[in-house]
C-alpha cells in the first residue's frame, strides 16, 4: 500500500528517557513534516524537511531532533522526555513542487505518553 | 494569539441534514487555505485546498467557500452521513517568499461534528 506510515503507534515511557519515532513514505514525495497534536486537539507544525534538508524549524525544544537519512524517511528523536511531551505526533509528506503549497498526506499518528 | 478561529467549537446534527462550519483568519498574506477532516484516532485528510483567487471548491458533499476580502471561509456539508462525524480543521498557509523556503502553517482548533441517527 502507498502511504505514510509511522512506528510505533503507541509509546509509553518514563520521564527522562530518550525515544525515537520513525516515519516512512512510499509516495515519492520530496517534503516531509512532523506535527504535534496536544490534548486539546490543536495541531502544530514542528519540522519540515525537503529532500533531506531542514526548511521549517518551529520553536520546539532542542531535545527534539529530526533526522532524515533519505527523502523517504523522517525520524523524530526526543531526548530527556518530559510530561509535557505527551501528545500525538503526526508525520506527513507532500509531493514535489512547491512544498507546503501542495496537499499533505498524514500518517496515522503516534500517541506518546510520558509517565 | 491564534490567527485562525473556527466556529462552532462543536456541533451535533441529525443524519441527512446540512451544516456549515466557519473559519475566520487574520493571517496575511496567505498562499492557500485548507480544510481537513480528522477522524478520531486518525491523521487529518485533506478535503479542499483554495488559493486566494478561488471563491469555492467542492469535493463530493463538501463545499468550501473563501472570501479573501473579509478573510472568511466556510465548509458546507450536504446531506450529512454518520461517517461525517469527525473534527474539521481549517489551515491557513502563509508564504514569506516564493519558492519552497519560508512559510507558516496556522491551524485552527477545529470543529467537532457529531452526526446522529
Amino acid at each position: 500500500d502507498t502511504a505514510v506510515s509511522q512506528t510505533p503507534k503507541y509509546l509509553v515511557t518514563q520521564m527522562g528517557n530518550d525515544k525515537s519515532i520513525k516515519c516512512e513514505q512510499n509516495l515519492g514525495h520530496d517534503t516531509m513534516y512532523w506535527y504535534k497534536q496536544d490534548s486539546k486537539k490543536f495541531l502544530k507544525i514542528m519540522f519540515s524537511y525537503n529532500n533531506k534538508e531542514l526548511i521549517i524549524n518551529e520553536t520546539v525544544p532542542n531535545r527534539f531532533s529530526p533526522k532524515s537519512p533519505d527523502k523517504a524517511h523522517l525520524n523524530l528523536h526526543i531526548n530527556s522526555l518530559e510530561l509535557g511531551d505527551s501528545a500525538v505526533y503526526f508525520c506527513a509528506s507532500s509531493p514535489p513542487g512547491q512544498g507546503v503549497d501542495n496537499e499533505q498526506f498524514f500518517g496515522p499518528g503516534t500517541r506518546l505518553t510520558v509517565l | 494569539k491564534n490567527q485562525v478561529e473556527q466556529s462552532p467549537q462543536s456541533l451535533i446534527i441529525l443524519e441527512g441534514k446540512n451544516c456549515t462550519l466557519q473559519c475566520n483568519y487574520t493571517v496575511s498574506p496567505f498562499s492557500n487555505l485548507r480544510w481537513y477532516k480528522q477522524d478520531t484516532g486518525r491523521g487529518p485528510v485533506s478535503l479542499t485546498i483554495m488559493t486566494f483567487s478561488e471563491n469555492t471548491k467542492s469535493n463530493g458533499r463538501y463545499t468550501a467557500t473563501l472570501d479573501a476580502d473579509t478573510k472568511q471561509s466556510s465548509l458546507h456539508i450536504t446531506a450529512s452521513q454518520l461517517s461525517d462525524s469527525a473534527s474539521y480543521i481549517c489551515v491557513v498557509i502563509k508564504v514569506s517568499y516564493s519558492g519552497a523556503g519560508s512559510y507558516q502553517l496556522t491551524f485552527g482548533k477545529g470543529t467537532k461534528l457529531s452526526v446522529i441517527p
